[in-house]
């Protein structure tokens, strides 16, 4: 599966968009690109998904570029509840389910 | 409200001892899962179970027995704790196994072995 590259940190206004980049170079033409939040003391929660075109939902967008090999996830209008370590992972058809989370990114809302 | 819930939410024992995880979900879903996120706080997944059948073991000690039930239980016995069990262990759950099936997680067990 293809390896992923996070910034470790990010920090955003409260109300403004945060903007989350990833890196997955290696990326083959059958995986996809997920996002999943932690929240402290909390589980994962899953946010987005895609293959190659862009995607949104009530949560977040997901803009892959056409080469695949990088991704960004728009929080529209970041609020405080936000904050949270932010997880890009990739993932083929076989074994979807086998999701294994890096270091990802610690994203601070401020106010 | 509809959710993964897990018991207990912390779990404090001795090395050697014995000691269980239950989860439940009432989401319907027909998969669930056992992950594990150590202290780098790196997460993993262990075990998944299919409608009470296991389908997923990754390579994890046989001290650690996953048990279903029913496919809305998963339960995870660990025999002879040791120190490295230390963890924060999170059961999940899926309406199926697909790429379109997002991991729904509970918030996890916090696992101390002294």
């Amino acid at each position: 599966d293809a390896k992923t590259t996070q910034p470790p940190s990010m920090d955003c206004a409260e109300g403004r968009a945060a903007n989350l980049p990833c890196n997955h170079s290696t990326i083959s033409g059958n995986e996809y690109v997920y996002w999943y939040r932690q929240i402290h003391s909390q589980g994962p929660q899953y946010i987005i998904h895609g293959l190659k075109n862009n995607e949104t939902n009530e949560m977040a967008s997901l803009i892959i570029t056409e080469d695949r090999k990088s991704s960004t996830l728009i929080l529209p209008h970041a609020t405080l509840r936000d904050t949270a370590v932010y997880y890009c992972i990739v993932r083929g058809l076989q074994g979807a389910q086998k999701l294994v989370f890096g270091q990802g990114t610690r994203l601070t809302i401020n106010p | 409200d509809t959710a993964v819930s897990q018991t207990p939410k912390y779990l404090v024992t001795q090395m050697g001892n014995d000691k269980s995880i239950k989860c439940e979900q009432n989401l319907g879903h027909d998969t669930m899962y056992w992950y594990k996120q150590d202290s780098k706080k790196f997460l993993k997944i262990m075990f998944s179970y299919n409608n009470k059948e296991l389908i997923i073991n990754e390579t994890v000690p046989n001290r650690f027995s996953p048990k279903s039930p029913d496919k809305a239980h998963l339960n995870l016995h660990i025999n002879s704790l040791e120190l490295g069990d230390s963890a924060v262990y999170f059961c999940a759950s899926s309406i199926g196994q697909g790429v379109h099936s997002p991991l729904h997680f509970g918030n996890g067990t916090r696992l101390t072995v002294t």
